[in-house]
């Protein structure tokens, strides 16, 4: 079954630097997102991206945080200057297009800010 | 608005038992419902979903029930299993939107 592949599983950080995660949606997907898990909490929404632009995002998703699709199958997402409470599990997830709702999640890279 | 209330935070249930999730939600434009079931390590994974248009939706033993006047939908795990020890999300999408909403979990356990 096709899945959604997330690079590096784990990542350790200082706060104040950048990091990038990595995504690799399903090939034929077109609708792209991000969502995070703070440990023990619910998902929670940061960013859709369709077309190769962003087509929503949450407050959570503010000028530190970017994402791009570089080279058609890649899909990343920087943050710019990581903070303690950045720490958590973040999820890509892929959805085939408009007439189907369900996504598929990849299984996520834990970031950790020290 | 857009809160969708989960309950409860933890179930246990005992293997052949029915478990019983249940969600709530305000926001009246949400048209599409879905459960998903985490593992530890794992992404959520989607189980089943419902649009509002139906009252009911059955694949397998997991059963979604939805009552559009109360704003409640819930998920119903028929036969409960040790391998169905899981955590359970609600989630609700808005009409013309791209995000879903989760509610906060139930960590299901399933004792033999």
């Amino acid at each position: 079954e096709p899945e959604v592949t997330q690079t590096p599983s784990h990542q350790v950080t200082q706060m104040g630097q950048e990091v990038i995660l990595r995504c690799v949606p399903i090939s034929n997907h077109l609708y792209f997102y991000w969502y995070r898990q703070i440990l023990g909490q619910k998902v929670e929404f940061l960013v859709s991206f369709y077309n190769n632009e962003i087509s929503e995002k949450s407050e959570i998703f503010d000028d530190q945080f970017s994402v791009e699709r570089p080279d058609g199958s890649n899909f990343t997402l920087k943050i710019r200057s990581t903070k303690l409470e950045d720490s958590a599990m973040y999820f890509c997830a892929s959805r085939v297009d408009s007439a189907n709702y369900g996504y598929t999640f990849g299984s996520g890279t834990r970031l950790t800010v020290v | 608005q857009q809160q969708v209330k989960q309950s409860p935070q933890s179930l246990i249930v005992q293997k052949g038992g029915i478990s019983i999730i249940n969600c709530a939600y305000e926001n009246t434009a949400f048209d599409y419902f879905p459960w998903y079931q985490q593992f530890p390590g794992k992404g959520p994974a989607l189980l089943i979903a419902i649009r509002p248009d139906v009252s009911e939706k059955k694949e397998g033993r997991f059963t979604i029930s939805f009552n559009k006047s109360a704003k409640q939908f819930s998920l119903h795990i028929m036969d409960s299993q040790p391998g169905d020890s899981a955590t359970y999300f609600c989630a609700a999408r808005g009409a013309g939107s791209y995000q879903l909403t989760f509610g906060k979990g139930t960590k299901l356990s399933v004792i033999p």
